[in-house]
């Protein structure tokens, strides 16, 4: 099946500091990939998407590129805030989701 | 979009026991999913709920525990039978959308549930 490898957290960043998380992927065929935040307290929500290889997802300031010669999905922001505090999830959808195991970002003043 | 509708929100139940979680579309979809997602972990896929049939279970997951309906394109239950702690999580109903592609993607807000 589909399986999905996150880097571990926590991630603590200081503000404005530039944010890589990586994520790799197995999966057959042509998945969609998807980066999901749950910030504290709240429910998950969408972050981007990419749905075909060379395919950037981009919302927020946060961007991630399809790479199927990698099979790799990072996600990326180029200065981060207080408020990006959360826990992303990188996730591959062939039928269902398959979740990475996330990556905890604190990101301090 | 699809709104979706999950309760209850939380619960907090005796061991031994059985609590069915109601999910609610307010329009047609093609596919309802069942997450848990245990304390600090990520999101484990349950079943897929497949509508006027029997759902179809990952790895690790029984009808005998988690028995899940979709009578119809709107709406899933999911119950959690025979409860001890190790039930203790967050349910997750989640749905694609009915357009072309299928891409979009929803949750509910979930159900905390606690097993004492």
């Amino acid at each position: 099946g589909d399986s999905v490898t996150q880097m571990e957290g926590p991630v603590t960043l200081s503000e404005e500091a530039f944010l890589t998380i990586n994520c790799t992927y197995t999966a057959t065929g042509y998945p969609s990939l998807f980066w999901y935040v749950q910030y504290p307290g709240e429910g998950l929500q969408l972050l981007l998407k990419a749905t075909k290889a060379d395919d950037k997802g981009s919302n927020k300031g946060f961007e991630a590129t399809y790479r199927k010669e990698t099979t790799s999905f990072h996600l990326e922001k180029g200065s981060v805030q207080v408020s990006d505090s959360a826990v992303y999830f990188c996730v591959v959808r062939g039928g269902a989701l398959t979740f990475g195991s996330g990556t905890r970002l604190q990101v301090q003043p | 979009s699809a709104v979706i509708s999950q309760k209850p929100s939380r619960d907090i139940c005796q061991r031994g026991t059985s609590l069915t979680i109601q999910c609610q579309v307010d329009s047609q979809v093609t596919m309802m999913f069942w997450y848990r997602q245990q304390p600090g972990q990520s999101l484990t896929l349950i079943a897929t709920a497949n509508q006027g049939s029997e759902a179809t279970y990952e790895s690790g997951f029984v009808i005998d525990k988690f028995p899940i309906s979709r009578p119809n394109l709107t709406f899933s239950t999911l119950t959690v039978s025979n409860m001890s702690p190790e039930d203790s999580s967050i349910y997750l109903c989640s749905v694609t959308g009915a357009d072309a592609t299928n891409e979009k993607l929803f949750f509910g807000s979930g159900t905390q549930l606690s097993v004492l």
